[in-house]
């Protein structure tokens, strides 16, 4: 079945530094939305990519799709205290929503 | 607008208990989710829904039965609690495959 890998699983930065994390399907996708869980919370949507390479950007967070759709990324410039919190990248295939492990990033100010 | 509501939010079940998480959506949305997520962990699909009357297995039905005799309606039964159950629960749902998923507030279950 659809599989959908994230790493790293966690991240510690100091505030400041910039964060990435990655997303790797085991098969293309038609899209792929980004969430984020802040601690005690529940996912709240960040973004969705549909096109092959795309790249999206809100504020200092950039979103990339992979050419072949089977990929994406998300980079945050100069860590905030306010991006403390989970990460996850979802792909949809097979009509169901499949969300990948997660990133936990967490900021020492 | 209330969006993705979940009943009860916490809830201490013993082995062998039963109970229903309750997910109701008054948005109208076709396809609703549910997941279960681990400490420190990501969310595992249970089950989901495309459409009233239509639900398919996740990764991870076993233990676990659902229906969806209504839209707005997604309730989650857990039969014959066990320890490995203890999780939290979360209900989502979408409009399309193409479009955000909104999700409930969820719920912490504890078996004991």
């Amino acid at each position: 079945g659809q599989q959908v890998m994230q790493i790293p699983q966690y991240q510690h930065v100091q505030e400041g530094e910039d964060f990435t994390t990655y997303c790797n399907s085991s098969t293309t996708l038609s899209n792929i939305q980004w969430y984020k869980q802040r601690p005690g919370g529940h996912p709240v949507f960040l973004i969705q990519l549909v096109k092959s390479g795309e790249v999206k950007k809100q504020k200092r967070l950039t979103f990339q799709f992979g050419e072949a759709k089977k990929n994406s990324s998300l980079h945050i410039t100069a860590t905030q205290t306010t991006d403390v919190g989970t990460y996850f990248c979802a792909g949809v295939g097979a009509q169901k929503l499949v969300f990948g492990q997660g990133t936990r990033l967490t900021i020492n100010p | 607008n209330a969006g993705v509501t979940q009943t009860p939010k916490f809830r201490i079940l013993k082995i062998g208990q039963s109970m229903t998480l309750q997910c109701t959506q008054d948005m109208n949305h076709n396809y609703m989710y549910w997941y279960r997520q681990d400490p420190g962990m990501g969310l595992k699909l249970i089950y989901y829904s495309v459409g009233a009357g239509i639900t398919d297995k996740g990764e991870v039905p076993n233990g676990y039965n659902v229906s969806r005799s209504t839209t707005e309606d997604f309730p989650l039964r857990l039969e014959l609690a066990a320890p490995s159950q203890t999780s939290v629960y979360f209900c989502a749902s979408t409009l399309s495959t193409n479009t955000e998923a909104f999700f409930g507030q969820g719920t912490r279950l504890t078996v004991v």
